[in-house]
C-alpha cells in the first residue's frame, strides 16, 4: 500500500516559516491534500490541489509537490497555526484514500 | 450551512457491532461521495471507507473490509456505518466527510472538505 511519510514534529518562531513535508513514491505524480487539526477539533482543509486555497484560508498556506515530495509552507506563522497537519493522497493501486503519519507543529 | 453530524458511538465489547449515523445538511446530499474516517486516542487519521453519490462505487480499508458496511439513504440525507466483529484496536473518533473531486479514467482527484465532529466509539470488555 501507499506511504505518505511526514515528520513527527516541527518548531517555528513566530513570524518565521514552517516548511511541513509529505513524501511519498512519485508522489509528485498524484493531487495532494492538507488538513489542519487542533486538539479537540476536526480537521480543516488548507490547502486542495496541491496548491489550491478554499476561501477562509490565509494566503499564508501555500503548497507544492514535485518528485517524491510535497510540502506544505506556512509563512508568517501565528500561535494559532499551532496544531497536527496532514497531508491526503488517492493511491490508484488500492483505489483507497491514504493520509499521511502527521506532524506537530509547535509555535515557539 | 454545511452541517454533518455524526452519532451512534459507544461502549461496546469485542465481537459486538454496532451502526453509526451521519446526518448531512446544507448541500445536495445526493450529489456528493461520502466517507468515514477514524482516529484512534493520540493517533493519526485512517480512512475507512467511501460510498459514491448513488452508491454504485464502494471502498472499504483492509482493516476493516468483511466487517463494516457502508451505506446511504439520500431521501434522509443520512450516512451509515454498519460495523460488525468489532475489535479493540477499532476504538477510535469516526468521523463521516462529504467529498469533493472527481476521477478521471486513470487517476482520482478527491479530497474532504467538510467533516463533522465526530462519534466515539470504544471497544473493550
Amino acid at each position: 500500500s501507499y506511504v505518505l511519510t511526514q515528520p513527527p514534529s516541527v518548531s517555528v518562531a513566530p513570524g518565521k516559516t514552517a516548511r511541513i513535508t509529505c513524501g511519498g513514491n512519485n508522489i509528485g505524480s498524484k493531487s495532494v491534500h492538507w488538513y489542519q487539526q487542533k486538539p479537540g477539533q476536526a480537521p480543516v482543509l488548507v490547502i486542495y490541489y496541491d496548491s489550491d486555497r478554499p476561501s477562509g484560508i490565509p494566503e499564508r498556506f501555500s503548497g507544492s509537490n514535485s518528485g517524491n515530495t510535497a510540502t506544505l509552507t506556512i509563512s508568517r506563522v501565528e500561535a494559532g497555526d499551532e496544531a497536527d497537519y496532514y497531508c491526503q493522497v488517492w493511491d490508484s493501486s488500492s483505489d483507497h484514500q491514504v493520509f499521511g503519519t502527521g506532524t506537530k507543529v509547535t509555535v515557539l | 450551512e454545511v452541517q454533518l453530524v455524526e452519532s451512534g458511538g459507544g461502549l461496546v465489547q469485542p465481537g459486538r457491532s454496532l451502526r453509526l449515523s451521519c446526518a448531512a445538511s446544507g448541500f445536495t446530499f445526493d450529489d456528493y461521495a461520502m466517507h468515514w474516517v477514524r482516529q484512534a486516542p493520540g493517533k493519526g487519521l485512517e480512512w475507512v471507507s467511501g460510498i459514491s453519490w448513488n452508491s454504485g462505487s464502494i471502498g472499504y480499508a483492509d482493516s476493516v473490509k468483511g466487517r463494516f458496511t457502508i451505506s446511504r439513504d439520500n431521501a434522509k440525507n443520512s450516512l451509515y456505518l454498519q460495523m460488525n466483529s468489532l475489535r479493540a484496536e477499532d476504538t477510535a473518533l469516526y468521523y463521516c466527510a462529504k467529498v469533493v473531486g472527481y476521477c478521471s479514467s486513470t487517476s482520482c482527484y478527491v479530497y474532504f472538505d467538510y467533516w463533522g465532529q465526530g462519534t466515539l466509539v470504544t471497544v473493550s470488555s
